[in-house]
């Protein structure tokens, strides 16, 4: 099994600009989650989803919009880039214990 | 309510010493797990708990759901437990019963 995996690992947009994170796990998990990690911060969690079809909102959702159209894949969508998305991306999967993605790396300049 | 608190923040110990990091949370959870983050960024779970204690090797992690407490030890401490350990909660709620509250993480350096 290849876990959990993100695309791209480091990007650098400028402001204004979109794009798509994506995410993608092979353990049929029904609970996948996107977070954030500032520096000295917590993760804090953006959108999480429960199963295909079903997204919800987590703490910060904000200048974010995520789907789930399949049980394996959950893409987190940036509109209109803004310096404060500068931040490191998790994607993460659960069944019990999760298991999180290697991480994006985002600067918005 | 989403209050989870660790520490110490930092901590600085030399090889073979024995190890304790405290979390502590504001209201009724179903779990709580520990995660390591090392220092390349990857980050693995740990442990779960929702009761009791846990071993893994040279780690114990243990919860006191009274006192809204955990604690994750290691014994033997080495160099290669070099990483931040972080403490996550999922609440009993309904609302927010699939959602994860992280702590900021306690760095440990361990000296050879």
């Amino acid at each position: 099994n290849a876990g959990v995996t993100q695309t791209p690992k480091f990007r650098i947009l400028k402001i204004g600009q979109s794009m798509t994170l994506q995410c993608t796990q092979d353990m049929n998990h029904n609970y996948m989650y996107w977070y954030r990690q500032d520096p000295g911060m917590g993760l804090k969690l953006i959108y999480y989803s429960v199963g295909a079809g079903i997204t919800d909102k987590g703490e910060v959702p904000n200048g974010y919009n995520v789907s789930r159209s399949t049980t394996e894949d959950f893409p987190l969508r940036l509109e209109l880039a803004a310096p404060s998305q500068t931040s490191v991306y998790f994607c993460a999967s659960r069944e019990g214990t999760q298991y999180f993605g290697p991480g994006t790396r985002l600067t918005v300049l | 309510k989403n209050e989870v608190e660790q520490s110490p923040q930092n901590l600085t110990a030399q090889e073979g010493e024995f190890i304790t990091i405290n979390c502590s949370y504001s209201v009724g959870i179903s779990a709580l797990h520990w995660l390591q983050q090392h220092p390349g960024g990857g980050i693995v779970s740990l442990f779960m708990l929702s009761s009791g204690k846990k071993k893994h090797g040279r780690l114990i992690a243990t919860i006191n759901i009274q006192e809204k407490h955990s604690s994750l030890h290691i014994t033997a401490s080495h160099p290669r437990d070099s990483a931040v350990y972080i403490c996550a909660v999922r609440y009993r709620d309904g609302d927010t019963g699939n959602q994860f509250y992280f702590g900021t993480g306690t760095s440990l350096t361990v000296i050879p």
